[in-house]
């Protein structure tokens, strides 16, 4: 079965633009997950949703943001881009239901943002 | 809080030599604990997992971690290294709800010939 799809798979933006990333889950995962990879600070967790409701959030700022819809599909937005914000954004599924621990994280091959 | 260090930035073997990637651990609570692979211009594939079943945890392509709580580690070993796990090794801990996961800052492996 296909696995987890992340649109666009390279992105080039001005600063002070926004964007927007797609990603879908595998079929049947119900929560989607999103990191942001960057040299300096590595992969560092931004949110989780489940059943289109955000469940979990990392410590990144309010131009953050993102959303899942009924179908699973979840879209991540960041406005007002800053440099910093170049980096690999990966999008991850799960069952949703249990725990990590008894579940299993699917990624997907990322999008890699670009900002100049 | 809970945090993983992985104590080797990059990590040179010959190929056929053993593998050893080192990562402790730091957590409040009782962890989930993993190893992630991430190859170049793929997505990170999961190696194995604790979650407070057996200590000797099995994973993919020939890869074992060991669970030590004593020691708060969770060393991830390979008995014969191949040139196809060169790649970057990513120890990771679950988040106390777990459903988050937080990265250690990830171990570069080369295999040379």
């Amino acid at each position: 079965k296909a696995g987890v799809t992340q649109t666009p798979r390279y992105l080039i933006k001005t600063r002070g633009q926004q964007v927007t990333l797609s990603c879908s889950p595998i079929s049947g995962h119900r929560s989607v997950s999103w990191y942001q990879q960057t040299p300096g600070q590595g992969l560092q967790f931004l949110f989780e949703y489940f059943s289109e409701t955000q469940r979990n959030k990392g410590n990144f700022p309010g131009r953050f943001s993102g959303r899942q819809f009924s179908n699973s599909r979840s879209e991540m937005n960041v406005s007002t881009l800053e440099l910093g914000d170049s980096a690999l954004y990966l999008c991850a599924s799960s069952l949703g239901g249990a725990s990590l621990r008894d579940t299993e994280a699917f990624f997907g091959q990322g999008t890699r943002l670009t900002v100049v | 809080a809970q945090s993983v260090t992985q104590l080797d930035s990059h990590v040179s073997v010959s190929e056929g030599t053993p593998v050893l990637l080192r990562c402790n651990y730091s957590s409040s609570y009782s962890p989930s604990l993993f190893w992630y692979v991430q190859h170049p211009n793929k997505g990170l594939q999961l190696l194995l997992k604790y979650t407070s079943a057996a200590t000797l945890v099995k994973g993919i392509n020939g890869f074992e971690a060991e669970f030590k709580k004593s020691e708060t580690s969770f060393h991830l070993t390979k008995p014969s290294a191949h040139m196809s796990d060169a790649a970057e090794y990513f120890c990771v801990v679950s988040s106390s709800s777990g459903y988050a996961l937080n990265f250690g800052k990830g171990t570069s492996l080369l295999v040379t010939p």
